[in-house]
């Protein structure tokens, strides 16, 4: 049983460039959310996706995008790095938007020079 | 607001001894509470969850955890520590069950001596 699978795993990018980061979840699961966790820090909630929409979406600018596909797989995009982006990015995958805990990927690790 | 407070980034013990990791929390909700645990270079795995019902959870790896409404906090425990419980350890919240946004503490990093 395949759980949450990220890609790339790490990532090195200059300021002002884009990044796509791809989110499979575990099998079963329909609904991914995305963290962003800096360095000594607690995930920081991005959004969460279900349904194709996102659903819910935390203090992140317009810069921060997703969208999600038919079979429940996922894409964050952020456009105009900033070095303040870097961070490690974390998926994670539930069935539903409710009452499920959470599954984490091993995340992509987003350095932005 | 819901905001998640871990006392100590930091805490060393003694392999064999009790382990004591503090979370309190704010919610202006029924909590749903969480205990993740990070290894170097891997994400979050769930250690244990409170949602409904008995206060003490038990979780994976010995773990254990109270809900204490309260004192408003969720501390976790182990009675006797293993060199592999060294990891960071987050504790997180949810806003009842219809929401899934999960608002995590800063963490603590555990320490085991031999």
């Amino acid at each position: 049983d395949a759980g949450v699978t990220q890609s790339p795993t790490h990532l090195i990018k200059t300021r002002g460039q884009q990044v796509t980061l791809r989110c499979s979840p575990k099998s079963g699961h329909d609904t991914v959310s995305w963290y962003q966790q800096a360095l000594g820090q607690g995930p920081q909630f991005i959004f969460q996706y279900y349904e194709e929409e996102e659903r819910q979406r935390g203090n992140f600018p317009d810069r921060f995008s997703g969208h999600q596909f038919p079979n429940y797989s996922s894409e964050l995009n952020v456009n105009a790095l900033l070095l303040g982006d870097s961070a490690l990015y974390l998926c994670a995958s539930s069935l539903g938007t409710g009452g499920q805990p959470q599954h984490f990927g091993d995340g992509t690790r987003l350095s932005i020079l | 607001a819901q905001s998640v407070t871990q006392l100590g980034s930091h805490v060393s013990v003694s392999e064999g001894a009790l382990v004591l990791l503090r979370c309190n929390y704010s919610s202006s909700v029924p909590p749903y509470l969480f205990w993740y645990v990070q290894y170097p270079n891997q994400g979050l795995q769930l250690l244990l969850k409170y949602t409904t019902g008995a206060t003490l959870v038990k979780g994976i790896n010995g773990f254990e955890a109270e809900f204490k409404k309260s004192e408003t906090s969720f501390h976790l425990t182990k009675p006797s520590a293993h060199m592999s419980d060294a990891a960071e350890y987050f504790c997180a919240v949810r806003r009842g069950s219809t929401l899934g946004r999960l608002y995590f503490g800063r963490g603590t990093q555990l320490t085991v001596w031999p």
